[in-house]
């Protein structure tokens, strides 16, 4: 099973609101990702957790605020977004190190 | 700084073609070579994985090759078809860092 799960599907939200997307693996992967992905643009690394842990960080504005409560799921916390935060965020999962990665559906944000 | 260059951006072709995307790279200290495909509005697709100490990796119809010393990849599809029609990214991992770095994508039409 190659499956990286996601949800909500779509979310629409405002700029003050607080939500939180989810991903969910269970390849037995140790290693999940977020990225973000404009229209029409490649998509864009946010965040690498290895074995629960943070490992990178791409500069990305605290009003993302990642989360890794176990090896299967990873979520990301979201508030106080701007409009151009509006995009396809994607999360991803590997084995720990230079390993195929695998990616989900994507959650279509959209911020009001 | 890696930067990813795919050539064409789009190609429209007819069906039953074979058919050949670029990919190029311009620091070649990498550790693998990943080509995926998107839909529209969807996630993404792993095809293949080349890892540095590879020559080419082949699935189906679909076979990649990776020229580290020259920066660059191919991806060739053989007898196209209308199901292929999709956005093609490739995308290097910069020295097992698991960061993945992105082309723009080739935007692949094939016309029934």
């Amino acid at each position: 099973d190659t499956e990286v799960t996601q949800t909500p599907k779509h979310l629409v939200m405002g700029m003050t609101n607080k939500k939180s997307l989810k991903c969910e693996q269970h390849m037995g992967h140790r290693a999940m990702y977020w990225y973000k992905q404009k229209a029409k643009k490649p998509p864009e690394l946010m965040f690498v957790y290895s074995y629960e842990k943070l490992s990178i960080n791409e500069s990305v504005p605290s009003r993302f605020s990642p989360e890794c409560p176990n090896s299967s799921l990873l979520n990301l916390h979201l508030h106080a977004l701007q409009p151009e935060d509006s995009a396809l965020y994607l999360c991803a999962s590997s084995q720990v190190g230079p390993y195929e990665q695998y990616f989900g559906p994507g959650t279509r944000l959209t911020v009001t | 700084k890696q930067e990813v260059t795919q050539i064409p951006a789009a190609l429209s072709v007819p069906e039953g073609e074979n058919l050949v995307l670029n990919c190029s790279f311009t620091d070649s200290a990498i550790y693998n070579l990943q080509w995926f495909r998107q839909d529209p509005g969807k996630g993404l697709t792993s095809l293949l994985l080349i890892q540095s100490s590879q020559r080419e990796q082949t699935s189906g119809r679909l076979n990649a090759s990776l020229d580290k010393s020259s920066g660059r990849s191919t991806l060739y599809i053989a007898a196209s078809q209308p199901g292929d029609s999709a956005t093609y990214l490739c995308a290097v991992d910069l020295q097992g860092a698991q960061k993945l770095v992105f082309g723009q994508g080739t935007r692949l039409t094939i016309n029934p």
